[in-house]
């Protein structure tokens, strides 16, 4: 298994473009994440969802939008970048979001982006 | 929701030494605490995890404790080696409510072993 996998590792972005960051995952896991972290902030929950079809919205949702199509992928819009998202994004995910299992929430190796 | 608080934020230790780290929660609804440790340059990795029906879990070096009453929960590092440098966050997680199954972070300590 490669686990979750995040595309591109690095990406420079001015202000105003729109980019998408791309993760997947082959586990099978229904729940999948996206964080950014930021130095002294740890890591705030932007978007999840917990089984294709199903998005939600995170601690700090402005400015991203999310889709889940499939279980495998769980895409990360950048609608109109701001200096604000210059920030690393890691996805994650897990087998199943319920209380009732206590289930290992596996990340991705990051996305560091600049916004200029 | 949930507010994990986590201490400190740094923290130098000598090799050989233990570490601990504290965090705090806010709701008596999680019931799930997982410690990630984050290299350089990669994604936060589980090390350990407890839940709240069990008050320590250890495994060989690190070990978690929980204190329900008062809601904290700590990470000691014992024997402390060089490669046990990196950021470590504890999480919680709501066992109800309608953030249920949301993972809440602490901002992380930064742990440098010295040799």
């Amino acid at each position: 298994n490669a686990g979750v996998t995040q595309t591109p590792k690095f990406q420079v972005l001015k202000t105003g473009q729109s980019m998408t960051l791309q993760c997947a995952q082959d586990m099978n896991h229904e729940y999948m994440s996206w964080y950014r972290q930021d130095p002294g902030m740890g890591l705030r929950l932007i978007h999840y969802s917990v089984g294709a079809g199903i998005t939600d919205q995170g601690e700090v949702p402005n400015g991203y939008n999310v889709s889940r199509s499939t279980t495998e992928d769980f895409p990360l819009r950048l609608l109109s970048a701001a200096p604000s998202q210059t920030s690393v994004y890691f996805c994650a995910s897990s087998y199943d979001h319920r209380a009732i299992a206590y289930n290992e929430q596996f990340f991705g190796p990051g996305t560091r982006l600049t916004v200029l | 929701g949930e507010n994990v608080e986590q201490h400190p934020s740094t923290l130098s230790v000598q090799e050989g030494d233990s570490a601990v780290i504290k965090c705090t929660y806010s709701d008596s609804a999680s019931n799930y605490f997982p410690w990630y440790k984050q290299e350089l340059g990669k994604g936060p990795q589980l090390i350990i995890d407890i839940r709240s029906n069990v008050g320590e879990k250890k495994d060989q070096r690190i070990a978690v404790t929980l204190n329900k009453t008062a809601k904290h929960f700590s990470l000691h590092i014992t024997e402390t080696q060089p490669e046990d440098s990196a950021v470590y966050f504890c999480a919680a997680k709501k066992a109800r409510g309608s953030t249920l199954g949301r993972l809440y972070f602490g901002r992380g300590t930064q742990l440098t072993v010295w040799p």
